[in-house]
């Protein structure tokens, strides 16, 4: 069974960081690019960051650039996000999410996988 | 950047009605449009891939067409089960998601 599970989500100052995580089951990892969305509270999907499959490019939204980075180690079947800087605006469930195709050099796509998400609070 | 513009915002309809929701583009993004359906509670699911591309287990009441700059996604048939947001999603440049709209049984 494919499945994706996030975990680091929590209460965090402004300005503080956080370190999200994502583990792969059931599926050939490496093979796939990764994403992260993120949902606000009562609101739409937002796109944040993609990383391609073996882990060369990175892509980010703007409202993340400079303060995000996602990364992937393909030994441990783990995507992660590291968050900085965070901002009240930054509050969400953050979901993983794998690229419908395997093995292709564009990034973007279908998302066909998704984890359960995790809520990232960011408040004093 | 591409914006992606949804209408409508939220709709109501009986059940057994067709229901069309449009997701119109900023600029020309050939096909690279999917939509998604999403539960309260839940994580998005992939139901239209590449404008009418039907993934497989989804119900052949949805369905998606268009091209260019006007996309439509169709229920034809409302079931109290398809109670959901809807989202569309461009990935011609970059990759991002219409507002969404929530479908509702009058």
């Amino acid at each position: 069974q494919e499945q994706l599970v996030e975990s680091g989500g929590g209460v965090v100052q402004p300005g503080k960081s956080l370190r999200l995580s994502c583990v792969a089951s059931g599926f050939t990892f490496r093979s796939y690019a990764m994403h992260w969305v993120r949902q606000a509270p009562g609101k739409g999907l937002e796109w944040v960051a993609t990383i391609s499959f073996h882990g060369s490019d990175e892509f980010y939204a703007d409202s993340v650039k400079g303060r995000f980075t996602i990364s992937r180690d393909n030994s441990k079947n783990t995507l992660s996000l590291q968050m900085n800087s965070l901002r009240a605006e930054d509050t969400a469930v953050y979901y993983c999410a794998r690229l419908l195709f395997s093995d292709v050099a564009a990034p973007m796509g279908p998302l066909d996988c998704w984890g359960q998400g995790t809520l990232v609070t960011v408040s004093s | 950047d591409i914006q992606m513009t949804q209408s409508p915002s939220s709709l109501s309809a009986s059940v057994g009605d067709r229901v069309t929701i449009t997701c119109q583009a900023s600029q020309d993004i050939d096909n690279f449009l999917n939509w998604y359906q999403q539960k309260p509670g839940t994580a998005p699911k992939l139901l239209i891939s590449d404008a009418s591309n039907l993934q497989a287990g989804v119900p052949s009441r949805f369905s998606g067409s268009g091209s260019a700059t006007v996309f439509t996604f169709t229920i034809s048939s409302l079931q109290s089960e398809d109670i959901a947001t809807y989202y569309c999603q461009q990935y011609h440049t970059g990759l991002n998601f219409g507002g969404g709209t929530k479908v509702e049984i009058k």
